[in-house]
């Protein structure tokens, strides 16, 4: 039972424009929601996170929204670079833990020149 | 500062034969997870450990999977007698010495890729 969901696979955009990642989670209790990218061949690297307490956090070009009510939250990536493409993962720590990551399936983005 | 290390990067095993997959954290880091993505799916939790302690396996399948981290040396993942349902990309991830434990901050090796034949 997926407790992250990420329901596009691949999303493709062109460069200097808008990349929205989303992402649909089951389990109100979760206290922290984090976005990691993926390149081929490499493993997970942290990108951003944001506590359920907050319903924005940003980072450069990247911004995390929560949406607690619609359990949903969104990735946006502004203005998207070629470097960007790579796979993004949501993860959320479950259990009752602040370790024990379960990853949502993931979206290929692709940001072409 | 080297990340986190894993080899092999590829292995290859026939049915019933021994997977052994090593894990070096991040310089610093006392805190280890291994996580295992099966095809088409999002990486799962298996286990955390410190040093000599396992601390969290509930992840795990309760056969044939272990793990451990030594005093001295990498960590290690192992598969006894693998089934074709073991074939996947195992990752390894470190975080550094936390005073509430472990930490969602967890910095990734780049997977060992095993293909059971």
């Amino acid at each position: 039972d997926q407790q992250v969901k990420q329901n596009s696979p691949s999303l493709s955009v062109q460069e200097g424009r808008i990349s929205i990642l989303n992402c649909d989670y089951t389990n109100s209790m979760f206290d922290y929601f984090l976005w990691y990218k993926k390149y081929p061949a490499e493993g997970p690297t942290f990108l951003i996170s944001i506590s359920s307490i907050k319903d924005k956090n940003e980072d450069g070009r990247f911004t995390v929204f929560l949406n607690k009510s619609a359990k949903h939250l969104s990735l946006h990536i502004v203005p998207s670079q070629p470097g960007d493409s790579a796979v993004y993962f949501c993860a959320v720590p479950w259990g009752g833990s602040n370790y024990k990551l379960t990853f949502g399936k993931g979206t290929l983005l692709t940001v072409n020149p | 500062n080297a990340g986190v290390m894993q080899n092999p990067r590829h292995l290859v095993r026939r049915r019933g034969q021994e997977a052994r997959l090593r894990c070096s954290p991040m310089k610093g880091h006392s805190h280890v997870y291994w996580y295992r993505q099966l095809p088409e799916e999002g990486l799962k939790f298996m286990v955390y450990l410190q040093k000599e302690n396992i601390i969290d396996e509930s992840g795990m399948p309760k056969e044939r999977f272990s793990a451990e981290f030594p005093k001295e040396g990498p960590s290690i993942l192992r598969i006894q007698q693998v089934v074709r349902g073991d074939s996947a990309a195992y990752f390894c991830a470190s975080s550094p010495p936390d005073r509430s434990g472990g930490s969602y901050e967890q910095y990734f090796g780049p997977g060992t890729r095993l293909t059971v034949t």
